[in-house]
């Protein structure tokens, strides 16, 4: 079956630039899209279609995706972006929907 | 604003079936499917399939294909997701979540979540 991978945690100061990255055969052909849960809470559409921003989302949100590998950029992360993130995507037929294993951001 | 919310929690013996509803509103009900992912405690999120409520047609993750029924009430803009045959592994927290279709196919919003606790 088609896998999303994700690196268990990044950890990284305010201020500081976090990147999380996803890896998927079939991502050269098919959108990543990422999503924020913050602990309790249920998940929250941060970018779709590889780098596409939802209105409300800041700006310091970004995302790219370049060969097998997807990138959210969260670029001078905030304390209040601790969450974990998933990314979300399809394989080659598009039938088969997947997350990744999710990434714990950690800003301290 | 557009807003899914779901129905409370429920608690099950193993071998049970128990029912999750998803009430829609703020935008066409008919207009998007409605997809189902849940996520045991501590663990990453896992879809489960997806209904279009105009068609009534679904598509299933093959891991709960035959356990798994998703329907929709067009007139009172909700949809369902009925689990058969539960057992401890199937306990964790549901969510509906609206597809949103462009180039991909994302979701967005997702309801606020119903705790389903299989115990004997």
């Amino acid at each position: 079956s088609y896998e999303l991978t994700q690196s268990p945690s990044v950890s990284v100061s305010p201020g500081q630039t976090a990147r999380i990255t996803c890896s998927g055969d079939a991502l050269p052909k098919k959108y990543a899209h990422w999503y924020q849960q913050k602990s309790g809470q249920a998940p929250v559409l941060v970018i779709y279609e590889d780098d596409k921003r939802p209105s409300g989302v800041p700006e310091r949100f970004s995302g790219s995706s370049s060969g097998t590998t997807a990138t959210l950029t969260i670029s001078g992360a905030q304390v209040e972006d601790e969450a974990d993130y998933y990314c979300y995507s399809t394989d080659y037929s598009g039938n088969h929907w997947v997350f990744g294993g999710g990434t714990k951001l950690t800003v301290l | 604003q557009v807003y899914l919310v779901q129905s409370g929690a429920e608690v099950k013996k193993p071998g049970a079936s128990v029912k999750v509803s998803c009430k829609a509103s703020g935008y066409t009900f008919t207009g998007h499917d409605i997809n189902w992912v849940r996520q045991a405690t501590g663990q990453g999120l896992e879809w489960m399939g997806w209904m279009n409520p105009n068609s009534g047609n679904t598509g299933y993750a093959q891991k709960f294909q035959g356990r798994v029924t998703m329907a929709g009430n067009t007139s009172i803009s909700t949809a369902y997701m009925e689990l058969s045959n539960l057992r401890s592994e199937d306990t964790a927290i549901y969510y509906c979540a609206r597809g949103v279709r462009g180039r991909g196919y994302w979701f967005d919003p997702w309801g606020q979540g119903t705790l389903v606790i299989v115990s004997s």
